[in-house]
């Protein structure tokens, strides 16, 4: 299958510092990558859309401007958290669709991050 | 209501039973549907896929959907202590892989 990279897979950051997470599509390109958040517990939540060449599209209740992204190729997507709170930690994942691929394939998911805000 | 919900268990089996489990989904709209596995710490890896009304087997999976229940499940067939994770059911619909997940079910397999 497909690969998809993200780095760093650990941080820890002090409060109000920023953080920026990659997700790097390895043997394909990748139009659109999505970046997903999933508290302890809890299910994924889609955070945005990331477009390449075109600003991102963002969930309802997801700050754009907290969360800034930027996907600047077709090979990667940055997310960057900016001013973190101890609140932002969590563990964030980015997947990304083949381009040219149907719509009924799978999305493939980077290693994810895990972000500890102190 | 949430898009998608499953129960969130534990669900326990012992070695070599069958699990089964089950996810439902609110929108009509929904597409294509997909079981994932994600281990602890880990990202989700996935399991199969099913867009189409009836079964669909892939070695020990068997994946089911009813569209007009609005119903998928997965039937994991001679359980391993290997096969203990949470288990993830999306839906996409019409954004390409925009999914929404379920909340998950953890599963516990028992030797």
């Amino acid at each position: 299958g497909a690969v998809v990279s993200q780095h760093p897979s650990r941080v820890i950051c002090k409060s109000g510092t920023s953080v920026k997470i990659e997700c790097r599509s390895l043997d394909f390109q990748a139009t659109t990558m999505f970046w997903y958040r999933q508290f302890p517990k809890k299910s994924l939540m889609l955070m945005a859309t990331s477009n390449e060449g075109s600003k991102a599209t963002y969930e309802q209740g997801v700050e754009k401007d907290k969360f800034l992204i930027n996907h600047a190729s077709l090979t990667l997507s940055t997310l960057t958290v900016t001013s973190a709170h101890p609140e932002d930690s969590s563990f964030y994942i980015c997947s990304a669709r083949r381009q040219g691929r149907t719509m009924n394939t799978e999305a493939f998911f980077g290693q994810g991050t895990r972000l500890t805000v102190v | 209501q949430k898009e998608v919900e499953q129960n969130s268990g534990p669900l326990s089996v012992p070695e070599g039973a069958i699990a089964s489990l089950n996810c439902t989904y609110s929108d009509r709209g929904s597409q294509s549907f997909f079981w994932y596995r994600q281990y602890s710490g880990k990202s989700p890896e996935l399991i199969m896929f099913i867009y189409s009304n009836g079964d669909k087997e892939d070695g020990r999976f068997t994946a089911q959907l009813n569209k007009a229940s609005q119903y998928v499940s997965l039937l994991i067939r001679d359980s391993q202590p290997s096969d203990s994770a949470t288990y993830l059911c999306a839906f996409n619909k019409g954004n390409f892989n925009k999914f929404y997940f379920g909340s998950g079910t953890k599963l516990n397999v028992k030797p």
